[in-house]
């Protein structure tokens, strides 16, 4: 059974930093990871998809990279807003999707 | 842009009321997908359709029951609602796009069983 852990739970940084979040997964069987942002009491958005072919994606300001032999996907987000502030959380997709428990990111002033 | 919508964002039910979710989606996608997402417990898999009519259970089906009439458009039932289905229900979208099936979610209905 895929299990999905993200580390660390929360995470609070002054704004302007560069941050990495961290998502691992046990079986390395998948098709493909996908990262979200969730605000509270809103739906998930897609942030980036990485297939299992891939080893990184990027779009804007994000970067996801995908090591698939060792189970493991970081996602690195530059120079942090107060708007980056969310939930983000990490998914692969085997036979369906697996959520990992998030990372509730805090971006203060 | 990939549309999905929920009916309501909020509702509050009775227990053993018959509750209706509804999601639509605007990107003919194949795939739709009913979650649930309760604190500590992150999002866990009620049910699933792959085609009209088609339907597969999920992790957590008890309870529930969906319907996929047409492409667009898969609900989700509590034929009998109780005080722990309590939950944030999010409906999701997926399709052979670029062979990605990337899932898309809608903005989630908030339900209350009082």
């Amino acid at each position: 059974k895929q299990e999905v852990t993200q580390i660390p739970a929360a995470l609070s940084v002054p704004e302007g930093e560069n941050l990495v979040l961290n998502c691992s997964f046990t079986d390395s069987a998948i098709y493909n990871l996908q990262w979200f942002r969730q605000d509270p009491g809103k739906g998930l958005t897609s942030l980036l998809l990485i297939q299992s072919s891939q080893r990184e994606q990027t779009s804007g300001r994000l970067n996801a990279s995908l090591d698939k032999s060792s189970g493991r996907s970081t996602l690195y987000i530059a120079a942090s807003q107060p708007g980056d502030s969310a939930t983000y959380l990490c998914a692969v997709r085997g036979g369906k999707l697996t959520f990992g428990q998030g990372t509730i990111l805090t971006v203060h002033p | 842009d990939v549309k999905v919508t929920q009916s309501s964002r909020y509702l509050v039910k009775r227990t053993g009321e018959k509750v209706f979710l509804e999601c639509v989606q605007d990107m003919d996608h194949e795939n739709m997908f009913w979650y649930r997402q309760d604190p500590g417990l992150g999002l866990r898999l009620i049910y699933f359709s792959y085609d009209v009519k088609m339907k597969e259970k999920g992790d957590i089906p008890e309870g529930y029951s969906v319907s996929r009439e047409k492409k667009e458009r898969f609900s989700l039932i509590l034929e009998s609602a109780s005080t722990n289905q309590t939950s944030m229900y999010l409906c999701a979208s997926s399709g052979a796009s670029g062979g990605s099936y990337e899932q898309y979610f809608g903005p989630g209905t908030r339900l209350t069983v009082t």
